[in-house]
C-alpha cells in the first residue's frame, strides 16, 4: 500500500516577526520538555529546555512556556531569521527520571520564513 | 557540531540482512540513546544505555539490539532486516545525572532496506 508520510503542521511568518510553535504533550507525569530544531537531513538540534516546576524559560531569542492545567507547550521565537527555518519538536521524558530517560517527541512543526 | 559522532552516514542492504550502527558520545557523557525516525512514525526512542548497562526501552524491536563498551561507545545492531526498517537512525547522548537532561543528537545513520 502506499506510505502515508507525517502530515507537519505548517507554520509561515514574515522575517522580523515573532513566531509561536504549539505543542500539547500527552503525559501529566512528564516532568521535563525540550524543544529541538531539525534542519532537513540533519539530527535534532537543542534549543532550549524546562521543568515542570517553571512556568516559562528564556534563552537567546527563544522562551518555552509551559502551562501543565492544559498540557500545553509553547515557544516562542523573537525577530525570526530566514536561518530559523526548519521543523521543530517538542519533546516529553518518558520515564520519571526527570528527564533522564528517552523522550517522546510530537510530530513537528515545519516553520517557513518569509521574506 | 554535537559532538556526537555517528558511523556509517548511509548504510545500503538488502532485506534479512544484518547491520550495525556505531555511536560516540560526547566527551564525558555516559548516557547514549538510540532513536528511529521515519516518515510514518516520526522520531521514536528505541533504547537508553548508561555507562554500560541498559537503562531505558522504547519502541525496540526484538531483531534489534544495542550494547555501550567500556570506552562509552554504543553499537545498534538491527538483524533479519525488513524494508519498513528504513529510516534514519540517531544517537543521543546527555550530561550525566545532576549536570543537566539534555540530549545531544548526531548527524544520523541513513539506512536503506532494498
Amino acid at each position: 500500500g502506499e506510505s502515508v508520510g507525517l502530515h507537519l503542521p505548517t507554520l509561515s511568518v514574515q522575517e522580523g516577526d515573532n513566531s509561536i510553535i504549539n505543542c500539547a504533550y500527552s503525559n501529566s507525569a512528564s516532568d521535563y520538555f525540550i524543544w529541538y530544531k531539525q534542519e532537513s537531513g540533519k539530527g535534532p538540534q537543542f534549543i532550549i529546555d524546562i521543568r515542570s516546576n517553571m512556568d516559562k524559560r528564556q534563552g537567546q531569542r527563544v522562551t518555552v512556556l509551559l502551562n501543565k492545567t492544559v498540557k500545553h507547550l509553547s515557544l516562542q521565537i523573537a525577530a525570526t531569521q530566514p536561518g530559523d527555518s526548519a521543523v521543530y519538536l517538542c519533546a516529553e521524558n518518558i520515564g520519571s527520571g526527570g528527564g533522564a530517560d528517552g523522550l517522546t517527541f510530537g510530530k513537528g512543526t515545519h516553520l517557513i520564513i518569509q521574506p | 557540531d554535537s559532538g556526537v559522532t555517528q558511523t556509517p552516514k548511509h548504510l545500503i542492504t538488502a532485506t534479512g540482512q544484518r547491520v550495525t550502527l556505531r555511536c560516540s558520545p560526547r566527551s564525558g557523557d555516559l548516557s547514549v540513546y538510540w532513536y528511529q525516525q521515519s516518515l510514518d512514525q516520526g522520531l521514536q526512542f528505541l533504547i537508553q544505555y548508561y555507562n554500560g548497562e541498559e537503562r531505558a526501552k522504547g519502541n525496540i524491536l526484538e531483531r534489534f539490539s544495542a550494547q555501550q563498551f567500556p570506552d562509552l561507545h554504543s553499537e545498534l545492531n538491527l538483524s533479519s532486516l525488513e524494508l519498513g526498517d528504513s529510516a534514519l537512525y540517531f544517537c543521543a547522548s546527555s550530561p550525566n545525572p545532576g549536570e543537566g537532561y539534555e540530549q545531544y543528537f548526531g548527524p544520523g545513520t541513513r539506512l536503506t532496506v532494498t
